[in-house]
């Protein structure tokens, strides 16, 4: 059982725009910044946004990230084919000496 | 470029220790710490720790303290983790990944080394 809840399974076709959530606590997202990963199938996580809303360079800025008290988004727009992969999110949490947690993981299928 | 390139896959006994190699270059080792995340077939991400190899301290997860260590050896920037009493429930894929201490997470990780626990 992951501390971050994600939705197991989103969709959508080309073009079109999808949300994913996240939901944590007040020791989670509540008091630090969320992060994002990408994870194409067989490969390593790869970072998509930091500190809730920042992309690295050459993430597109069709990826773009919110927070909002101790829930989080990501949200896709014009999604394309090669954006179906898993994603998760990710938050330092204070308790229990403080240690990162993540969220279970949401799978993503362009239709 | 910055690289993370781990050693290859494992197959272990129950109740046996495994070491998985995290290899660095394409930056200076010591300046960036080391994290290490597991991920079991089909499931999330789940973090084990991190180490600072410059001056050798660790943080573990509560789940793996006492079986888990964390080490460095500086002269081939080269991270280690050692996780014993392996059970069938650490078969993972298990990756190491460098911490930016500027965006506060992640930013580049190994490919990853599958440890299969089996009799």
């Amino acid at each position: 059982q992951s501390v971050l809840t994600q939705p197991p399974s989103a969709s959508g076709t080309p073009g079109q725009r999808v949300t994913i959530s996240c939901s944590g606590s007040s020791s989670n997202i509540g008091s630090n910044y969320v992060y994002w990963y990408q994870q194409l199938p067989g490969t390593a996580p790869k970072l998509l946004i930091y500190r809730n809303n920042q992309r690295p360079s050459g993430v597109p800025d069709r990826f773009s990230g919110s927070k909002s008290g101790t829930s989080a988004s990501l949200a896709i727009s014009g999604l394309r084919s090669e954006d179906e992969a898993d994603y998760y999110c990710a938050a330092w949490d204070d308790s229990l000496s403080g240690h990162w947690v993540f969220g279970g993981g949401t799978k993503l299928t362009v239709l | 470029q910055v690289q993370l390139v781990q050693s290859g896959a494992e197959v272990k006994k129950p109740g046996a220790s495994v070491k998985v190699s995290c290899k660095a270059s394409g930056y200076t080792f010591t300046s960036y710490d080391i994290n290490w995340v597991r991920q079991a077939t089909g499931q999330g991400l789940e973090w084990m720790g991190w180490m600072n190899p410059n001056s050798g301290n660790t943080g573990y997860a509560q789940k793996f303290q006492g079986r888990v260590t964390m080490t460095r050896n500086t002269s081939i920037s080269t991270a280690y983790m050692e996780l014993s009493s392996l059970r069938s429930e650490d078969t993972a894929v298990y990756y190491c990944a460098r911490y930016s201490s500027g965006w506060y997470t992640f930013d580049y990780w190994g490919q990853g080394t599958l440890v299969t626990v089996s009799s």
